[in-house]
């Protein structure tokens, strides 16, 4: 049971560059989200998918773009690399709401943009 | 606006002493509130959750307790081990049509042998 997987584990890349981190769940849940957490600032809502064939932005979207591809995967997208969009990345998903089901989070991939 | 404080931000213990993590929260309509541990390099694993009828919980050396009137709750970690350092994070969601729950900031506790 290999829950919510993120890949890369680690990545760096220049500025300007573009790349899409991966992430895929096997519990079947509807909801999946993007965060990103920063040394003093927490886990920060990037992006998040309610159900499949939906997304809306969360807390910090800009310079961001996803995918829900199917209900096992949801990508996330940048562009056009930043300095500022060096950080850990997290992958998450839930199952039933109404149930109080917790969040699933993957182990993060790691971004340094130079 | 919906928001979750944690106090304090860091903790260092010793090893076999016991320690209580805080969170206030501010989210409405309240449905329920998580206690997540991340280890350095992990992602959060949930501890506990506590709903609006719930006072107290227990998982092994870890108790949650909420006070939904004054809207806090607490995490008591007892007889601290040195797996036991990590960050600790309250998380709390709505009842109403959000998906998101709101993330506090952690408390980052280090038990020192």
């Amino acid at each position: 049971n290999a829950g919510v997987t993120q890949t890369p584990k680690f990545q760096v890349l220049k500025t300007g560059q573009s790349m899409t981190l991966q992430c895929a769940q096997d519990m079947n849940h509807n909801s999946m989200y993007w965060y990103r957490q920063d040394p003093g600032m927490g886990l920060r809502l990037i992006y998040y998918s309610a159900s499949e064939g939906t997304t809306d932005k969360g807390e910090v979207p800009n310079g961001y773009n996803v995918s829900r591809l199917n209900k096992r995967e949801f990508s996330l997208r940048l562009e056009s690399a930043a300095p500022s969009q060096t950080s850990v990345y997290f992958c998450a998903s839930r199952g039933d709401r109404a149930l109080n089901q917790p969040q699933h989070f993957g182990d993060g991939t790691r971004l340094s943009i130079l | 606006k919906n928001q979750v404080e944690q106090s304090p931000q860091s903790l260092i213990i010793l090893e076999g002493k016991n320690c209580t993590l805080q969170c206030n929260y501010t989210v409405s309509p309240f449905s329920n509130l998580r206690w997540y541990k991340q280890d350095t390099g992990r992602g959060p694993v949930s501890l506990t959750i506590m709903t609006f009828s719930e006072n107290t919980k227990s998982n092994g050396r870890y108790t949650a307790t909420l006070d939904a009137d004054t809207k806090q709750s607490s995490l008591h970690i007892t007889a601290s081990q040195l797996s036991d350092s990590a960050s600790y994070i309250c998380v709390v969601s709505s009842s109403g049509g959000s998906y998101i729950p709101t993330f506090g900031r952690g408390t980052s506790l280090i038990v020192h042998p």
